[in-house]
């Protein structure tokens, strides 16, 4: 089964609007933390915000924030007042507390933002 | 920004030929991963080391070796590269999970490979 799932290959959201991308995970371990990068046209991931299982509060950085859902196992990004440079791919990821440490990605949502 | 860096970062191969790949950290982080991305997969783990001489098998591992016989420094090794390793090669640094620096998993700028 896949550990990350995104369903959403493209988005399209007008400049200045708010967006969400969706991402639902699947995990039995009761620790873990969930990551969305961007990745521009020029390729580098870029990391934007970070959720851990046990956090209580969403997470929150700047114009973007996670909406988490433990019980529904979601964790979607939300980009608020979009702007152009916003316009690229959104990966979601899982990192599990047993194991690697590594990160589960998903196969990532292509935004685009609209003038 | 975190100090990684990988080289090359472009290279074009001939099927059968071997290729090394460089991840120099200079963020002393204990993990270090090698991931390859391709179209309609995300990224997926190759090899991983938690630790100078300590590596171990991703999802992705077939025809890859790894060493790391420096902090710093993490190789990922095609033995006689294929077609089908044709990808964009990310490495990633991070803290153990649950030290300061645990939350976040950092990643160079990718090696763009061709396997003609």
């Amino acid at each position: 089964a896949q550990k990350i799932t995104q369903t959403q290959p493209g988005m399209f959201v007008q400049e200045k609007e708010a967006v969400t991308l969706d991402c639902t995970y699947d995990t039995s371990d009761p620790s873990y933390g969930l990551f969305w990068y961007k990745q521009p046209s020029s390729g580098e991931m870029i990391f934007l915000i970070y959720q851990g299982s046990y956090d209580q509060q969403n997470a929150t950085e700047g114009r973007y924030s996670l909406n988490f859902q433990k019980a529904r196992k979601s964790a979607n990004l939300v980009i608020s007042a979009s702007q152009l440079g916003d316009s690229a791919m959104y990966f979601c990821a899982m990192r599990e507390a047993a194991g690697a440490n590594n990160l589960f990605f998903g196969t990532g949502t292509r935004l685009t933002v609209i003038p | 920004d975190a100090g990684i860096t990988q080289s090359p970062r472009h290279k074009v191969t001939e099927t059968g030929t071997p290729v090394t790949l460089r991840c120099h950290q200079t963020e002393n982080h204990r993990y270090m991963y090698w991931y390859r991305q391709d179209p309609g997969h995300g990224l997926r783990l190759i090899h991983y080391s938690y630790g100078v001489k300590d590596t171990d098998k991703g999802e992705v591992s077939d025809g890859y070796s790894v060493s790391r016989s420096k902090t710093e420094d993490f190789l990922l090794t095609l033995e006689s590269a294929t077609s089908s390793q044709t990808s964009v090669y990310f490495c990633a640094i991070s803290a153990p999970v649950g030290t300061t620096w645990g939350n976040e998993q950092f990643f160079g700028p990718g090696t763009r490979l061709t396997v003609l």
